[in-house]
């Protein structure tokens, strides 16, 4: 299993706000950033929020990167039909388990 | 336009070995810490190894140290992977990745992806 812990599904209907939750350890979310990642099917995936709450340029201010502690989440506001898609969450990992683990992944139906 | 481009996947047997090239164009490559990332079939994503720009620095998963070398020429803008004693685990896709941090790199914020070069590993 994963270093960090996701869901393994999320979903919400068209215009509705969505999170989806990370959960980590002092060694990784907790003394670490944390990025997040979306991948359409298909498609290579592509860098949506780092260093926890900053977008790339390109990325919709709907998306938003949130940390506390050891957990962190990515909270999808105005939800689109094309937001479909699998998310995964990313940190640096200080312990044995490293160097860089990423989340399972949550894949985000849209209803 | 800043791109990554993979190749040398292919179908080996458990044992063998296979050599990854990814080259970049669009952007400084010398100056930015490249990693690469697979995805076994119908699963997530495993962060493999790591190289900073200069080539000084390496990091890798324990699942693929001692089997797996990340290397870089900067004169050809390629970075590779040399992937030994594969097993039936490694297949995936092997995607290539550009650090998000100029200079030393964070190794886990990769901006730009090349499209992946599919490695199998079955007798």
């Amino acid at each position: 299993q994963s270093v960090l812990t996701q869901a393994p599904s999320a979903s919400g209907t068209p215009g509705q706000r969505v999170t989806i939750s990370c959960s980590g350890s002092s060694s990784n979310i907790g003394s670490n950033y944390v990025y997040w990642y979306q991948q359409l099917p298909g498609t290579a995936p592509k860098l949506l929020i780092y260093r926890n709450n900053q977008r790339p340029s390109g990325v919709p201010d709907r998306f938003s990167g949130f940390k506390s502690g050891t957990s962190a989440s990515l909270a999808i506001s105005g939800l689109r039909s094309e937001d479909e898609a699998d998310y995964y969450c990313a940190a640096w990992d200080d312990s044995l388990s490293g160097p860089v683990v990423f989340g399972g992944g949550t894949k985000l139906t849209v209803l | 336009e800043v791109q990554l481009l993979e190749s040398g996947g292919g179908l080996v047997q458990p044992g063998g070995s296979l050599r990854l090239s990814c080259v970049a164009s669009g952007f400084t490559f010398s100056n930015y810490a490249m990693s690469w990332v697979r995805q076994a079939p119908g699963k997530g994503l495993e962060w493999v190894s790591g190289l900073s720009g200069g080539g000084g620095t390496t990091y890798n998963a324990d699942s693929v140290k001692g089997r797996f070398t990340i290397s870089r020429d900067n004169a050809k803008n390629t970075l590779y992977l040399q992937m030994n004693s594969l097993r039936a685990e490694d297949t995936a896709v092997y995607y290539c990745a550009k650090d998000t941090d100029w200079g030393s790199g964070s190794y886990v914020g990769l901006d730009v992806w090349g499209q992946g070069t599919t490695v199998a590993v079955s007798s």
